[in-house]
């Protein structure tokens, strides 16, 4: 059974940073391109970032580009996502997803339960 | 990179079929056949149900179907059930090489 589960959230004060983690099982975590996508309370999804199988190939919302750092270790099966110089509308549940190709991501075919940041004074 | 236009609601009585439409772009929804749909319920992560534009994931009933011309794309849910209540998402692939969004729409099952 494929699970996704996400760590890191919390409450941080605007211009500060956070680290979410997703620890993954059930499934082959090489071999998958994972991304993370988020909501903001009471919105729609928003797709946040990309990384490939290999961890070579990155990509990057532009309401994010430059402040948010996904990675992975597929040693570990976990995904990452650094979050610097966080604003107000950075708040939102953040998911991990998973993808069935290795470097595109088209769909997103499993979700983890979701973790809350929460950027606020 | 523009949202993905959708209804904020639909709504239809049990038995009855409706249909949520998705609209986009040349540079995503009408460029690829990479439209997909999540169902969502209130505190729940989002479910995958139609990829590709009309595939259904193994354990997704035939109830639900997916569609695109042009630059827009459809789900229907035929003979509507009250678990069928929840938030509907659609997403593209798009010529960036990234994912956009619809702003989701909000199904009552009267």
């Amino acid at each position: 059974e494929v699970q996704l589960l996400e760590s890191g959230g919390g409450l941080v004060k605007p211009g500060g940073s956070l680290r979410l983690s997703c620890a993954a099982s059930g499934f082959t975590f090489s071999g998958s391109a994972m991304s993370w996508v988020r909501q903001a309370p009471g919105k729609g999804l928003e797709w946040v970032s990309s990384i490939s199988a290999a961890g070579v190939s990155t990509h990057y919302a532009d309401s994010v580009k430059g402040r948010l750092t996904i990675s992975r270790d597929n040693s570990k099966n976990t995904l990452y996502l650094q979050m610097n110089s966080l604003r107000a509308e950075d708040t939102a549940v953040y998911y991990c997803t998973k993808s069935p190709g290795m470097v595109v991501v088209v769909y997103f075919d499993y979700w983890g339960q979701g973790t809350l940041v929460t950027v606020s004074s | 990179q523009s949202a993905l236009t959708q209804p904020a609601s639909v709504s239809g009585s049990p038995g009855q079929s409706i249909t949520i439409s998705c609209t986009g772009t040349s540079s995503d929804v009408g460029g690829y056949n990479y439209v997909s749909w999540y169902q969502q319920h209130p505190g729940k992560a989002p479910k995958l149900m139609i990829y590709d534009v009309s595939n259904r994931p193994s354990g997704v009933s035939n109830r639900f179907s997916g569609s695109k011309s042009g630059n827009t794309a459809s789900l229907t849910i035929s003979g509507l059930q009250a678990e069928d209540e929840a938030d509907y998402h659609c997403s593209s692939y798009t010529s960036s090489s990234t994912v956009v969004f619809g702003g989701g729409t909000k199904l009552t099952v009267l």
